[in-house]
């Protein structure tokens, strides 16, 4: 099992709808959770942090369930600009105590008008 | 421009050569990490720095990588004896403190081993 993963997609919806991702994680341990964004050719960028109370910014909404191991990212009224790449960002820890930042591959998100 | 710089943004060399990387991160930033990327994957973690110290490389993919920082600026990523599977965007990233904090990442420089 990959310690972080993702569902590759690409998920294909129309401007306006809803979709949410999931991306598990193999290790309880884990530490901070993040969602990044990257467009095609370009560099990730934050997109928002995940805290365990779950956390909104804007039509964005991140959640962390602990015990089953995952993070979401939920996208509401989707906009064509939305379409990119979506990575989920897990710290886990590693033989040693390290925590080390561990990408998933990311969810390919395609908004069609 | 403040943010996190790579050079050169494009490598191609012979197999079996020898290549480095520069990034400069974000000023006041003392943590730098790098990773590589092929298509269709996520950034794989390869190496961090806390100022000079580099406090985790268990995940170089060899011996043939290696990563300096020496003065707590900028970083180097030195590729020994280039491979055809060394092809990949390697990417720096820069953040203000430690692993709860975001992340900023350079452009990437794109290596084609030939």
């Amino acid at each position: 099992r990959k310690e972080v993963e993702q569902d590759p997609g690409p998920f294909n919806v129309p401007e306006g709808a809803t979709v949410a991702f999931n991306c598990t994680y193999s290790n309880s341990a884990s530490q901070s959770f993040f969602w990044y964004r990257q467009d095609c050719r370009k560099e990730p960028k934050l997109l928002m942090s995940v805290y365990s109370s779950g956390n909104e910014d804007g039509r964005f909404t991140a959640q962390l369930n602990r015990a089953s191991q995952y993070i979401s990212l939920l996208i509401r009224d989707s906009k064509l600009s939305d379409s990119a790449t979506y990575l989920c960002v897990v710290n886990l820890i590693i033989s040693g105590g390290s925590y080390i930042p561990t990408f998933g591959r990311g969810t390919s998100l395609i908004v069609h008008p | 421009d403040t943010g996190v710089s790579q050079n050169p943004r494009h490598k191609i060399t012979k197999r079996g050569q020898n290549v480095t990387f520069r990034c400069d991160p974000i000023s006041e930033h003392n943590r730098l990490y790098w990773y590589r990327q092929t298509l269709g994957q996520g950034p794989e973690f390869l190496t961090y720095f806390q100022n000079e110290a580099q406090l985790e490389k268990s995940r170089l993919l060899s011996d043939r990588f290696s990563a300096e920082r020496p003065k707590g600026s900028f970083s180097t990523l030195e590729i020994q004896r280039t491979e055809q599977g060394d092809s990949a965007m390697y990417l720096c990233a820069s953040s203000l403190g430690g692993l709860a904090y975001e992340q900023y990442f350079g452009p990437g420089t794109r290596l084609t081993v030939t």
